[in-house]
C-alpha cells in the first residue's frame, strides 16, 4: 500500500524559504509516476504547486514558479519542496501527492499525503 | 476566484440522489480529462473520479462522473451522512499550463 508523509517546520518567518520533504513507502519513486505538491489555504480551496518525475523533469504552477523548486532523492525514496521569500499568503496545509499524468491531457492526484500545516509568522 | 466554477454548497436528504457541476472553457475541461475529490472535515482530499467517469478501486459505485463540453459533473446517489464532506473538480489548462481546480462545494446531507 502507497503512502505518503509530509514532514517540516510548521513555522516559517516571513521572507525565509518554506522547506518540506514527502517521504514515500509501499512504491519505488524509480518506477514511475510524477510526484507533487498541493496547498490549501485555511479555509479555502487547492493550490497544484508542482509535479516532479524520477529523472528530475519537473511542472510548476506559473503563479509561483520564481519561488518554487520541487527537488526527488531516489535513493531515499523521497522528494522535497522549498518555496522561497514566504509571506503570510503562503500559509497552508501543504500536501503531497502521487500524480497519474499518461498524457498531457490527463493529470490527477491518486494517492495523498495526511498534510502538514505550515505558518509564515514573525 | 477560481479558474473552475462550483456551486459554493449543496444538500439533499439521506437516500435521496445530489449533482455537483463544474464548469470551464476550452482549454481545461473542454479538452482534457476532469477528476474529482472528496475532503472529508480535518482530513486530506481523496480521489473520487478519474479521467471524467471513471473510479479508482474501492470508490463505490454510488458516485459517478461524466462530463458534456465544457462542463463536468459529479453524482451521488444513495446519500449518506458520512458523504458530508467537501468536493472539488480537478483538471489540467492547457493554455495556463497549469493544473487547476474548482472552488469546491460543500455538501450537506440533512
Amino acid at each position: 500500500q502507497v503512502q505518503l508523509q509530509e514532514s517540516g517546520p510548521g513555522l516559517v518567518k516571513p521572507s525565509e524559504t518554506l522547506s518540506l520533504t514527502c517521504t514515500v513507502s509501499g512504491y519505488s519513486i524509480r518506477s514511475g509516476y510524477y510526484w507533487g505538491w498541493i496547498r490549501q489555504p485555511p479555509g479555502k480551496g487547492l493550490e497544484w504547486i508542482g509535479n516532479i518525475y524520477h529523472s528530475g523533469n519537473t511542472y510548476y504552477n506559473p503563479s509561483l514558479k520564481s519561488r518554487v523548486t520541487i527537488s526527488v532523492d531516489t535513493s531515499k525514496n523521497h522528494f522535497s519542496l522549498k518555496l522561497s521569500s514566504v509571506t503570510a499568503a503562503d500559509t497552508a496545509v501543504y500536501y503531497c501527492a502521487r500524480v497519474d499524468t499518461p498524457l498531457v491531457s490527463i493529470c490527477y492526484m491518486d494517492v495523498w499525503g495526511k498534510g502538514t500545516t505550515v505558518t509564515v509568522s514573525s | 476566484q477560481s479558474v473552475l466554477t462550483q456551486p459554493p454548497s449543496v444538500s439533499a436528504a439521506p437516500g435521496q440522489k445530489v449533482t455537483i457541476s463544474c464548469s470551464g472553457i476550452s482549454s481545461n475541461i473542454g479538452n482534457n480529462f476532469v477528476s474529482w475529490y472528496q475532503q472529508l472535515p480535518g482530513t486530506a482530499p481523496k480521489l473520487l473520479i478519474y479521467d471524467n467517469n471513471k473510479r479508482p478501486s474501492g470508490i463505490p459505485d454510488r458516485f459517478s462522473g461524466s462530463k458534456s463540453g465544457t462542463s463536468a459533473t459529479l453524482g451521488i446517489t444513495g446519500l449518506q451522512t458520512g458523504d458530508e464532506a467537501d468536493y472539488y473538480c480537478g483538471t489540467w489548462d492547457s493554455s495556463l499550463s497549469t493544473l487547476v481546480f474548482g472552488g469546491g462545494t460543500k455538501l450537506t446531507v440533512l
